[in-house]
């Protein structure tokens, strides 16, 4: 199954932009990674499928055009511009494994984004 | 618009049981393969169960297979996690989220709440 590695914090100020990595293990380099957002205190919230060309392929609701995808190898990247204050929270990174008649999901540690 | 709202959550002691609940509105129930993530407190997300649509198949992390149970009412639009032989390690909230699940593999686009187990 995939192992997914992202960086415990980031910050950014205001106005600025931050980009938030996942990174898969070598094997799994072709997986789709799904990005989640957890605001303090709340549940968790969808923000984006993205595939390995980087292709967009489902958007969250009311998620704004300042969140976007991309990818490179292994890595999957979420970018955030014009950073607001309401974007604060953990992102995490999601990826499944189905195969063989069995099912497994998984999630990267998290990285907790603080706005300066 | 889409809710699913967990509920039966609570304390309870090493051994016992407890079943949770997810009630869903603002989309056919049918449709959607439904799944069950937990959290430690301070600590990331972890996925537990999943169910198909139709209950045909379902899934479970290694850390509660045996113990837990995932089952849906497509009568009543409820999702539910029956666990057993609760442990320490179980405490957690439990999310409870609707799931795309296709041919390319599952991503969870609504989320509810939780309802926190603590086990102790």
């Amino acid at each position: 199954q995939p192992v997914l590695t992202q960086a415990p914090s980031a910050a950014a100020s205001p106005g600025a932009s931050v980009t938030l990595t996942c990174t898969l293990t070598s094997d799994h380099s072709n997986y789709r990674v799904d990005w989640y957002q957890q605001r303090p205190g709340k549940g968790p919230r969808f923000v984006m499928r993205v595939g390995t060309g980087g292709i967009v392929e489902s958007r969250g609701d009311g998620i704004p055009d300042r969140f976007s995808v991309w990818a490179s190898g292994p890595n999957r990247y979420l970018t955030i511009n014009n950073i607001q204050e309401d974007d604060e929270g953990d992102f995490y990174c999601g990826a499944d494994h189905g195969r063989g008649g069995n099912f497994v999901a998984v999630f990267g540690g998290g990285t907790r984004l603080t706005v300066l | 618009q889409v809710h699913v709202v967990e509920s039966g959550g609570g304390a309870v002691q090493p051994g016992r049981s407890l079943t949770l609940s997810c009630a869903a509105s603002g989309f056919v129930f049918s449709d959607y393969a439904m799944t069950w993530v937990r959290q430690a407190p301070g600590k990331g997300l972890e996925w537990v169960a999943i169910i198909s649509d139709h209950e045909i198949n379902t899934y479970y992390a290694d850390s509660v297979k045996g113990r837990f149970t995932i089952s849906r009412d497509n009568y009543r639009n409820t999702l539910y996690l029956h666990m057993n032989d609760l442990r320490p390690e179980d405490t957690a909230v439990f999310y409870c989220a609707r799931a795309v699940w296709d041919s390319h593999g599952s991503y969870f686009d609504h989320w509810g709440q939780g309802t926190l187990v603590t086990v102790s």
